[in-house]
């Protein structure tokens, strides 16, 4: 079966526009969550969904920041009026039960706003 | 709060046993994972450590200690596909966020 799949690879945009960044999880997998990771660091957590709800959103940095999972498969990260420091690796990561212990990361989306 | 501390970069002999150390500080405590990446590529899962003790999964094995908040990789036999980035992640206590500590650059050399 297929892994996680996020698009696009690959976004460059400019400061103050809007993005949007997809992830396909793996099939059946009802946990998906959305990590940034920026050169030299671990990636930090962003938000977790159980199903089509946000269980946590704790790590979404300011109000700008917003995801949604509306029929508990696919996910899309939305970032508003984006800024530099916004630039980095977005991963997300699926599992397949509320354990989360072993979590499957898709390749990522590198976001570079200039 | 949590954190994590683990050194940021480790060179070791193609063949021989490296051992990653981890210790964190968390406000709840549900796990230790450790994950692999290598360069432009995803976090890989390895291990997963719950109770104290030693797991092995092939040639690689986790330790976890949770009185001393403390847990260590070990890679044996190891190969010019080990050099990669290896984390340690705390899973805390009601939460399912995984909390990554900087990583450790594992440099395997002929």
């Amino acid at each position: 079966g297929a892994g996680v799949s996020q698009t696009p690879s690959n976004k460059v945009t400019e400061k103050g526009k809007y993005v949007e960044l997809r992830c396909d999880p793996i099939s059946g997998h009802t946990a998906l969550y959305w990590y940034r990771q920026s050169l030299g660091q671990g990636p930090e957590f962003l938000i977790y969904f159980q199903g089509t709800g946000a269980a946590d959103d704790s790590g979404l940095p300011n109000d700008r920041f917003f995801a949604v999972r509306p029929e508990g498969s696919v996910s899309t990260l939305k970032i508003q009026r984006t800024e530099r420091g916004d630039s980095a690796v977005y991963l997300c990561a699926s599992s397949p039960g509320t354990s989360g212990n072993e979590q499957f990361f898709g390749p990522g989306t590198r976001l570079t706003v200039l | 709060g949590q954190s994590l501390e683990q050194p940021s970069e480790v060179t070791a002999v193609e063949g021989a046993i490296v051992q990653i150390n981890c210790t964190y500080q968390t406000s709840g405590f549900y796990g230790l994972s450790w994950y692999q990446q290598h360069d432009g590529g995803a976090p890989t899962f390895l291990s997963y450590n719950a109770l104290d003790g030693l797991e092995e999964t092939g040639r690689f094995s986790s330790f976890l200690s949770r009185s001393d908040s403390y847990g260590y990789l070990l890679l044996q036999e190891l190969q010019m596909k080990d050099s990669a980035s290896y984390f340690c992640a705390v899973r805390g206590a009601g939460s399912y966020q995984l909390t990554f500590g900087k990583g450790t650059k594992l440099s395997v050399i002929p």
